[in-house]
């Protein structure tokens, strides 16, 4: 069970609009930490998607953005692409573990 | 352009001991801390350690605390993970990655897998 929850899965068709949930709680997200997200292939590096709950790194388009809201942070990926399926994950970090970063559990996104 | 690339994974039993390194290049390696993520079968992603820039604070996982130990030599632009008393459950692709500002994981390898089983 991770500290970060997210849906297992999410589907959508080209061109729509899905949006990935990580809910979290007053010792992680509520505490004001960052959230990260990240994609990740099977078999191949994960990349970072959105770094300090809103910000994308040079190369990452403008069709993956993200947000953060009280205990939760949210990935929007707008224009879907079949380039898009992936795991995705999203990490903060937590005061009551020590050290520790933490993830959520992941989201297999498929395009439908 | 970064690069990061793990070597010294393999199939050992369970107890035995296997040290993981990782090769960095691209960047100004002592000022960024640096990071070991694995991903056990079937399984997300779990953080496992973090040392400094400089090597002076380490930070680990209560999943692996007093059986692994992160080090790095500046010198060589190197990242290690030794890993002791490894369990059937350390089974995992073991990433390196580098941290960046506001603490996430800017860039990662392609990991080497560690598999322990008797």
């Amino acid at each position: 069970q991770s500290v970060l929850t997210q849906p297992p899965s999410v589907s959508g068709a080209p061109g729509q609009t899905v949006t990935i949930s990580c809910t979290g709680s007053s010792s992680n997200i509520g505490a004001g930490y960052d959230v990260h997200w990240y994609q990740h292939l099977p078999g191949t590096a994960p990349k970072l998607l959105i770094y300090g709950n809103s910000n994308r790194p040079s190369g990452v388009p403008d069709r993956f953005s993200g947000s953060k809201s009280g205990t939760s942070a949210s990935l929007a990926i707008t224009g879907l692409q079949t380039e898009d399926e992936a795991d995705y994950y999203c990490q903060s970090y937590d005061s009551s573990l020590s050290g520790s970063r933490i993830f959520g559990g992941g989201t297999k996104l498929t395009v439908l | 352009e970064v690069q990061l690339l793990e070597s010294g994974g393999g199939l050992l039993q369970p107890g035995g001991s296997l040290r993981l390194s990782c090769a960095a290049s691209g960047f100004t390696f002592s000022s960024d801390a640096m990071s070991w993520v694995r991903q056990a079968p079937g399984k997300g992603l779990e953080w496992v350690s973090t040392i400094s820039g400089g090597g002076g604070t380490t930070l680990y996982a209560d999943s692996v605390k007093g059986r692994f130990i992160i080090s790095r030599d500046n010198s060589k632009n190197m990242v290690y993970l030794q890993m002791n008393s490894l369990r059937a459950e350390d089974t995992a692709v073991y990433y390196c990655a580098k941290v960046g500002g506001y603490d996430p994981f800017d860039y990662w390898g392609q990991g080497t897998l560690v598999t322990v089983s008797s």
